[in-house]
C-alpha cells in the first residue's frame, strides 16, 4: 500500500462543474504539496500546506492533519484544467530531510 | 519556463551508448534533485544534493551517475542502460530542505532501445 494514496484515479467532468481529487497519507509530514503536470511531462507547483486552506484563482486546496487527507477543489473548471494532478508529503521536519513521497497522480479530463 | 531548465527533452539511446542529463537552475536554490517518471507509477526519488553534496541515493543502480558541480549544475550521466529505465527523468531544485517548496523542470522524456 502506497504511504500516499488519491482519489479517483481517473476523473471526466463537464466544462463547468466543481471538481474534488482527494489525497490520503499514513506517515507524519511538515508539509503537503499539489502538483499539475501536463501533457509533455513539466509540473508545475500549485500548493504547498501545513495547515488549513488555501486559495489561488480556481483552485483550492485543504488539509485536515488529524484525519490524513487533503483535498483539491477546482471550480468552474474549464478544457485548460485537463492535465494530471498529484498530491505528494514530505516527511518530517527540519533541514535534515527534503524527500518527497508522491501518489500516483489524478487524470483529469474536462470536455467542453 | 518555471526557472529549472533541462536538456534534451526528449533522448533515444542504444544500451551500449552513454549519454548525459543537464538540469541548470538559477533561482538561488541550494538543493537540487532527480526523479524519475514511469508509466503508472508514482514519481521515485533517485538522488538529492544539497549544496554541491549528495545526500541521498535511493539505491539507483550504479549505470545513473549524477554529477553536481555547482549549486545551479545537475547532470545525470548514463551508460549501459536497460529499456526498463525508459521514462522521464525530471530534475527539480528547493531550499535546503525543501522549505518554500520545489520547482520542477520540464522534464527529459528517455527511450532506449
Amino acid at each position: 500500500k502506497n504511504e500516499v494514496e488519491q482519489s479517483p484515479q481517473n476523473l471526466t467532468a463537464q466544462e463547468g462543474e466543481f471538481i474534488t481529487i482527494n489525497c490520503s497519507y499514513s506517515v507524519g509530514i511538515s508539509a503537503l504539496h499539489w502538483l499539475q503536470q501536463h501533457p509533455g511531462g513539466g509540473i508545475v507547483s500549485l500548493f504547498m500546506l501545513s495547515s488549513g486552506k488555501k486559495k489561488h484563482g480556481r483552485l483550492i486546496a485543504t488539509i485536515n492533519i488529524q484525519e490524513k487527507h487533503s483535498s483539491l477543489h477546482i471550480t468552474a473548471s474549464h478544457p485548460r484544467d485537463s492535465a494530471v494532478y498529484i498530491c505528494a508529503v514530505k516527511r518530517g521536519w527540519g533541514g535534515a530531510t527534503n524527500k518527497l513521497i508522491f501518489g500516483t497522480g489524478t487524470l483529469l479530463a474536462v470536455q467542453p | 519556463e518555471t526557472g529549472v531548465t533541462q536538456t534534451p527533452r526528449h533522448l533515444v539511446m542504444g544500451m551500449t551508448n552513454k549519454k548525459s542529463l543537464k538540469c541548470e537552475q538559477h533561482l538561488g536554490h541550494n538543493a537540487m534533485y532527480w526523479y524519475k517518471q514511469s508509466a503508472k507509477k508514482p514519481l521515485e526519488l533517485m538522488f538529492v544534493y544539497n549544496f554541491k553534496e549528495q545526500t541521498e541515493n535511493n539505491s539507483v543502480p550504479s549505470r545513473f551517475s549524477p554529477e553536481c558541480p555547482n549549486s545551479s549544475h545537475l547532470f545525470l550521466h548514463l551508460h549501459t542502460l536497460q529499456p526498463e529505465d525508459s521514462a522521464l527523468y525530471l530534475c527539480a531544485s528547493s531550499q535546503a530542505g525543501g522549505a518554500g517548496g520545489y520547482t520542477f523542470g520540464s522534464g527529459t522524456r528517455l527511450t532506449v532501445v
